[in-house]
């Protein structure tokens, strides 16, 4: 399913280091999310956008930092990685309404 | 905090026979998803249940939903090797924009 891609897949980066995760849907749909997936912590939610121009922050939004200029497009950056931020990050989107989620094949981040 | 609680953790059964997984949650929702993601993959939604519905099917897949309990559970019948996957149950308040809280997950391994 190409509606959303995520890149790079794999990402190795040093401590202190800016490193921007890409995110792309095909749908037009409106609302984006990055999440994060750790052992024993499930996926959280990091900032959520609803519109180009309209982010919000989740759950664990310390250290990161999105932008939203076009609808298609909703980029994470870690504006200087710490070794917390190794992890596997998911971009979603979804359309109006209580429609589920359609989720990227993630981005596995590691900081060393 | 983590809305949805999974259980168990980790089920291993043999092919063809059914695999149940348990979900519970603390606040109110709207709906209430279920998610399956296999290895390095991203996850990808299999049924979406509302909080007016008691029982939902798809396919050897079925649902059921007892919000007096704030407890889900998610049967797979008949189940595959390619059943093999981690499942994520995932809880939508209805007024956070689709901002959806998931829990831990279950590892279903299904052996052929």
């Amino acid at each position: 399913d190409a509606g959303i891609t995520q890149s790079p897949r794999y990402k190795i980066t040093e401590t202190g280091r800016q490193v921007t995760l890409m995110c792309h849907q095909t749908w037009s749909h409106s609302y984006m999310f990055w999440y994060r997936q750790d052992l024993g912590h499930g996926l959280r939610l990091i900032y959520y956008s609803a519109a180009a121009d309209i982010t919000d922050k989740g759950e664990v939004p310390d250290g990161y930092v999105v932008s939203r200029s076009k609808t298609e497009n909703f980029p994470l950056t870690l504006e200087s990685a710490t070794r917390s931020q190794t992890s596997v990050y998911f971009c979603a989107s979804h359309g109006q309404g209580a429609s589920p989620l359609h989720f990227g094949n993630g981005t596995r981040l590691t900081v060393t | 905090s983590q809305q949805g609680e999974e259980d168990p953790q980790a089920l291993s059964i043999q092919e063809g026979e059914n695999a149940t997984m348990n979900c519970s949650y603390k606040t109110s929702i709207n709906n209430l998803q279920w998610y399956r993601q296999n290895s390095g993959r991203g996850l990808v939604h299999l049924i979406l249940i509302r909080s007016n519905e008691r029982e939902k099917h798809s396919g050897r897949l079925r649902v059921t939903l007892d919000t007096s309990k704030k407890s889900s559970s998610l049967l797979i019948t008949a189940s595959r090797a390619a059943d093999t996957a981690s499942y994520f149950c995932a809880t939508d308040p209805g007024w956070s924009y689709g901002k959806l809280t998931f829990g831990q997950g279950t590892i279903l391994t299904v052996h052929p």
